[in-house]
């Protein structure tokens, strides 16, 4: 597609359960970005790849949360262990290297039960 | 450190009439400036950007934002407003280091008025 996809884009888990979130970039940016959109913290910054440099992780919220980026293209986001306060919508955006203003996904929403 | 205020949570106009969303950045630097805006149920598209030089910038949706540095605000307008504008905005500042990596401001919730 022409856009960042995401997938799911719901997901409804019980509280302890692992869960994985997908995002396919635009096909050649190589910069990749996690945001978690929530009632409570609007948007915050998570995880940032860029290439093959180490991933800026200074976003993440717990240890609960990593990241993954495969290949240079595929991102996931794992979160361990949920809880109920990270229901949120979990955004990616993808940009070219040099380009300012990310393209954004449709998000996925997430529902700790 | 960055912070974005945007000091309107809701803001109700109606259909043709004149808009200004407020936007206010604290930043140690010469800030990179964004405003998005996120229909329901969609993600954020890119209204526009400033980095440098001409102070006034022009969008997509004939949106247009002015930098304002003695008053550190980027506030978004739009002379005429359409129903279809309805949505929630978003200011937000880049990193110094990464200008992709955002700070955000809570956001603005427009509605139109028939």
């Amino acid at each position: 597609g022409a856009g960042v996809s995401q997938s799911p884009s719901n997901k409804v888990t019980e509280k302890g359960k692992d869960v994985e979130l997908r995002c396919d970039p635009i096909s050649g940016h190589t910069a990749l970005y996690w945001y978690r959109q929530s009632l409570g913290q609007g948007l915050e910054f998570l995880i940032y790849f860029q290439g093959n440099s180490a991933p800026d992780k200074s976003g993440l919220p717990s240890d609960r949360f990593s990241a993954e980026r495969t290949g240079g293209s595929v991102s996931t986001l794992t979160i361990q262990r949920t809880q109920q306060e990270d229901s949120a919508v979990y955004l990616c955006a993808s940009s070219p290297p040099t380009t300012s203003g990310g393209f954004f996904g449709p998000g996925t929403r997430l529902t700790v039960l | 450190a960055q912070s974005v205020t945007q000091p309107d949570i809701h803001i109700t106009v109606s259909e043709g009439a004149s808009l200004e969303l407020r936007c206010n950045y604290s930043y140690g630097a010469t800030p990179y400036l964004f405003w998005y805006v996120q229909s329901p149920g969609q993600g954020l598209q890119l209204l526009l950007k400033y980095f440098s030089g001409d102070t006034l910038v022009q969008g997509i949706k004939g949106f247009e934002a002015e930098f304002k540095r003695s008053q550190s605000s980027f506030n978004l307008r739009k002379p005429s407003v359409h129903w279809s504008d309805a949505a929630e905005y978003f200011c937000a500042v880049g990193a110094p280091y990464n200008f992709n990596k955002f700070y955000f401001g809570s956001g603005t919730k427009l509605n139109v008025k028939p």
